[in-house]
């Protein structure tokens, strides 16, 4: 099981603000992902990355950026913050089986973030 | 394109008994992977169990249980032996696999179950 973990928890910040969620694994592993979910709902990808200076936009179109410099990190930033950001962003990781098949996501807590 | 189905968008059941969770799902890739996903009330998403296309055995971890009809394209969950933790919402997933690797998670809307005393 991996050990991953997301910060803050919980956020509630003013429209316009800049924000970063934190998300880091200590595992190594060298896949990591950002999903968005609303209550209630299904998981959307927004965002995933490969390996270090790897970075992909997800199926769901997000105007969130991420940075992958480091294995261990994946921060999420929103440049403005707007209420209709305001949903659950859940980090995950996996590692590329080097026999085998199949790699299984951990995923953070999570992080709600409310933008009023 | 892929794609989860779960039609129960809720579930009882009494404490003790077995319960089972429909998934059915829909793919042109040969090469896949289903999950489950338990999530509390709390948010975090709980891995639960997984079965590859190519097993022929379904997948099995403690009291979960999946049960995989590859030419029916359903990976039903079954939980034996409730318990009120298992009151959660439960969610089915599936990956392409590529060169053995997992890609990207596509879920499905997920199956609140309640699980009385």
């Amino acid at each position: 099981e991996a050990d991953i973990y997301q910060t803050p928890r919980y956020l509630v910040i003013g429209t316009g603000k800049k924000i970063t969620l934190e998300c880091s694994q200590t595992m190594g592993h060298d896949k990591m992902y950002w999903y968005q979910q609303d209550p209630g709902m299904e998981l959307h990808l927004i965002h995933y990355s490969y390996g270090v200076n790897s970075t992909e936009k997800g199926d769901l179109s997000s105007e969130s950026t991420v940075s992958r410099i480091r294995t261990e990190h994946f921060p999420l930033t929103l440049e403005s913050a707007r209420p209709s950001h305001t949903s659950q962003y859940l980090c995950a990781s996996s590692e590329t089986p080097v026999q085998g098949w199949g790699d299984t996501q951990y995923f953070g807590p999570g992080t709600r973030l409310t933008v009023l | 394109a892929q794609k989860i189905t779960q039609t129960q968008p809720g579930m009882f059941v009494q404490e003790k008994e077995a319960v089972t969770l429909d998934c059915t799902y829909d793919t042109s890739d040969q090469s896949y992977g289903l999950f489950w996903y338990k999530q509390p009330s709390s948010g975090e998403m709980i891995f639960l169990i997984y079965q590859g296309s190519y097993d022929e055995q379904n997948a099995t971890e403690g009291r979960y249980s999946l049960n995989f009809q590859k030419a029916r394209k359903s990976a039903n969950l079954v939980i034996s032996a409730s318990q009120l933790g298992d009151s959660a919402m439960y969610f089915c997933a599936m990956s392409a696999l590529y060169g053995g690797a997992t890609n990207k998670l596509i879920f499905g809307t997920g199956t609140l179950l309640a699980v009385q005393p």
